[in-house]
């Protein structure tokens, strides 16, 4: 079983604050990435990062930002939560590997208000 | 970026043989096929990989025929638990381009 990590799990905010939903593996994996999954849809690539210092983004424009300062944690970042932002959000990683298996976490499951 | 087209949902009875077909008709050459199983509020988890040909695990198996443009996930004798949502995924060699899906919706039935 993959050891990747989200918190929290579950989330519910105030339109106009800040969050950050995180995100760790122990796996060593180079490549992380995060999703956004409303319910019954399907998952959309949002941001990915190949290895420390380096995050590209995803095929769905988000308002969302990451980093990537330890090989093991990604954090994503939203400065100003909206309720458009309400959705499912999955971290998961990878190895740097032509055959790479994607690991998931649990999720976060947000709300704003 | 090849897409894919899988059928939104299926039924199946308890211990029967079901088959996922997902098709991605612009798969290029070095794409590999690749099936994920989700459960409702969970992340989605690997099943099986493939490349061309057949591929067998203990848990499923991944039929591809010689020009790709489709593959079959087959799951034998499937039970309640595995009800959930499967994807069907092309990832590129250099593995910085997915493309999840909506995913076909198994259900199976007692």
């Amino acid at each position: 079983e993959a050891d990747i990590y989200q918190t929290p799990r579950y989330l519910v905010i105030g339109t106009g604050k800040k969050i950050t939903l995180e995100c760790s593996q122990t796996m060593g994996h180079d490549k992380m990435y995060w999703y956004q999954q409303d319910p019954g849809m399907e998952l959309h690539l949002i941001h990915y990062s190949y290895g420390v210092n380096s995050t590209e983004k995803g095929d769905l424009s988000s308002e969302s930002t990451v980093s990537r300062i330890r090989t093991e944690h990604f954090p994503l970042t939203l400065e100003s939560a909206r309720p458009s932002h309400t959705s499912q959000y999955l971290c998961a990683s990878s190895e740097f590997s032509p055959q790479e298996t994607q690991y998931f976490g649990p999720g976060t499951r947000l709300l704003v208000l | 970026l090849a897409k894919t087209t899988q059928p939104i949902s299926m039924d199946s009875y308890e211990g029967q043989e079901v088959n996922i077909t997902c098709s991605h008709n612009n798969i290029a050459t070095n794409d590999y096929i690749t099936w994920y199983q989700q459960f409702p509020s969970q992340g989605p988890r690997f099943i099986i990989q493939g490349y061309k040909t057949k591929v067998t695990n203990e848990v499923a198996s991944l039929f591809i025929p010689a020009d790709r443009k489709s593959s079959t996930l087959s799951l034998p004798r499937v039970s309640l638990s595995d009800t959930a949502v499967y994807y069907c995924l092309v990832e590129t060699d250099t593995g910085n381009q997915f493309y999840f899906g909506t995913g076909t919706s198994l259900t199976v039935i007692p």
